[in-house]
């Protein structure tokens, strides 16, 4: 089974801070996302790798930044937090090929409140 | 930018009704898939469609995609409790992005 894991199942950071959300997989995956979930509003892609150090733009990538420096760690930073990226976070990895062609799998999410 | 529209965005039907989900897109898509996310969990993939018209069947769920690959429809015979859950429908973009609709939040009464 594949396996995703995130740091943190929960997280309260105040206003400013800079908050680092870590996600894992462990099938090899060359794809991997974050979204933001928000009521109403379904996921909106954040950011997606589909290589090491690679990185591409999402729909909403204002006021985050990714790393990519191994294959199983995909992370999303967020330089100073904001009340309104307070949102559950998911992660997600996918198999080779186009990111978009083939099952997402999906971590079991980060709920992030900023004060 | 491309959109999935999808409706209803909640749906309280009585155990063993009927229950249908719908998604549209502003452009034509490559391929859509569907998700499942139960309460308190993250989403779940379910199938994948791929070609003009395409129907398929997991026991009591019915997918289609629709001739002009813009639409989709996620058909459930006779919920059960344990079909609670949102249902999401996901499209891929030009641009090889899935983009997903807003979910359809799915209650069942026992």
């Amino acid at each position: 089974d594949v396996k995703v894991t995130q740091s943190s199942r929960y997280l309260v950071k105040r206003t400013g801070e800079k908050v680092f959300l870590e996600c894992v997989q462990d099938m090899d995956h060359e794809n991997m996302f974050w979204y933001r979930q928000d009521p109403g509003l379904g996921l909106r892609l954040i950011y997606f790798s589909y290589d090491v150090k690679m990185k591409e733009k999402g729909d909403i990538p204002e006021g985050y930044s990714v790393s990519r420096e191994k294959k199983e760690r995909f992370s999303l930073i967020l330089e100073s937090a904001s009340t309104n990226q307070t949102s559950m976070y998911l992660c997600a990895s996918s198999p080779p090929g186009l990111a978009g062609t083939d099952t997402q799998y999906f971590g079991p999410g980060t709920r992030l409140t900023v004060l | 930018g491309q959109q999935v529209m999808q409706i209803p965005q909640y749906q309280h039907v009585q155990e063993g009704e009927d229950f249908t989900t719908y998604c549209n897109s502003s452009t034509t898509l490559s391929n859509i898939q569907w998700y499942k996310q139960r309460p308190g969990g993250h989403p779940v993939f379910l199938i994948q469609l791929v070609k003009s018209g395409e129907v398929k069947k997991q026991k009591r769920l019915t997918f289609q995609f629709g001739e002009a690959k813009k639409n989709s429809s996620l058909h459930i015979t006779a919920t059960q409790t344990t079909d609670v859950g949102t249902y999401f429908c996901a499209g891929m973009d030009s641009s090889y992005k899935l983009i997903f609709g807003s979910g359809t939040r799915l209650l069942v009464r026992p």
